[in-house]
């Protein structure tokens, strides 16, 4: 069971968007609409933005958006602030498991 | 509000089990939800364990599925985790989370966490 393929780190100023790619196979990501995103706050629990690919839990602010395309997805965030400075991880049905988890993108906001 | 607690020892020797509950709160954890395990090394990403539903329905992460058991207690509101012959790689913080839904593909809930460390 490989993990899904995320940048190590990426970078945005504040008010920028930046996007996070994840990227699978046809086992996971390219053939189920199953994508969420999860926010990790140093020491915190990961918190869920984004679910089924595209949906944004109640609470969750609308500079989260996810899409999906063939094998990979992506978390785009609009209007970058301070407060989202934090790790990013994708996760995915997989055939195989059912269940796999991105590496991991730190997110700084410089 | 729905609330998840971990609990279980934070040592662990090396070749024993480890062992977690997750007490679920403000939610019967009867409901169309299933019931997951993630754990997160020092320092690295987060690894899916594996994931029950209240009828006993189990799903584990092939990885460990040898070495891991799942279990749910609906009368005390609460599932458990076993993980036998640890190591130090088993060192990590253990995360129970609640689904969103009966599909059991995200998780919306997670409790604190809580560092279990492998050594003698």
């Amino acid at each position: 069971q490989s993990a899904l393929t995320q940048p190590a780190s990426v970078s945005g100023s504040p008010g920028q968007s930046i996007t996070i790619s994840c990227t699978g196979t046809s086992s996971d990501v390219g053939s189920y609409n199953y994508v969420s995103w999860y926010q990790q706050h140093p020491g915190k629990a990961p918190k869920l933005m984004i679910y089924d690919v595209t949906n944004r839990p109640s609470g969750v602010s609308n500079r989260f958006s996810g899409s999906k395309s063939g094998n990979t997805a992506s978390l785009t965030i609009s209007g970058l602030q301070a407060e989202d400075e934090a790790d990013y991880y994708c996760s995915s049905y997989t055939s195989s498991s059912p269940l796999v988890f991105g590496g991991g993108t730190k997110l700084t906001v410089l | 509000q729905v609330q998840l607690q971990e609990s279980g020892p934070g040592l662990v020797k090396p070749s024993d089990t480890l062992s977690l509950t997750c007490a679920v709160s403000d939610y019967s954890i009867s409901s169309s939800n299933w019931w997951g395990w993630i754990r997160q090394p020092p320092g690295k990403g987060l690894e899916w364990i594996g994931s029950i539903y209240y009828s006993g329905s189990i799903y584990y992460n092939p990885s460990l599925k040898s070495r891991v058991t799942m279990s749910v207690d609906t009368s005390k509101n609460q599932f458990s985790l076993k993980l036998s012959s640890v190591t130090a790689v088993d060192t990590a913080v253990y995360y129970c989370a609640r689904t969103g839904d009966s599909s059991g593909y995200y998780f919306d809930y997670w409790g604190q966490g809580t560092l279990v460390t492998v050594s003698s």
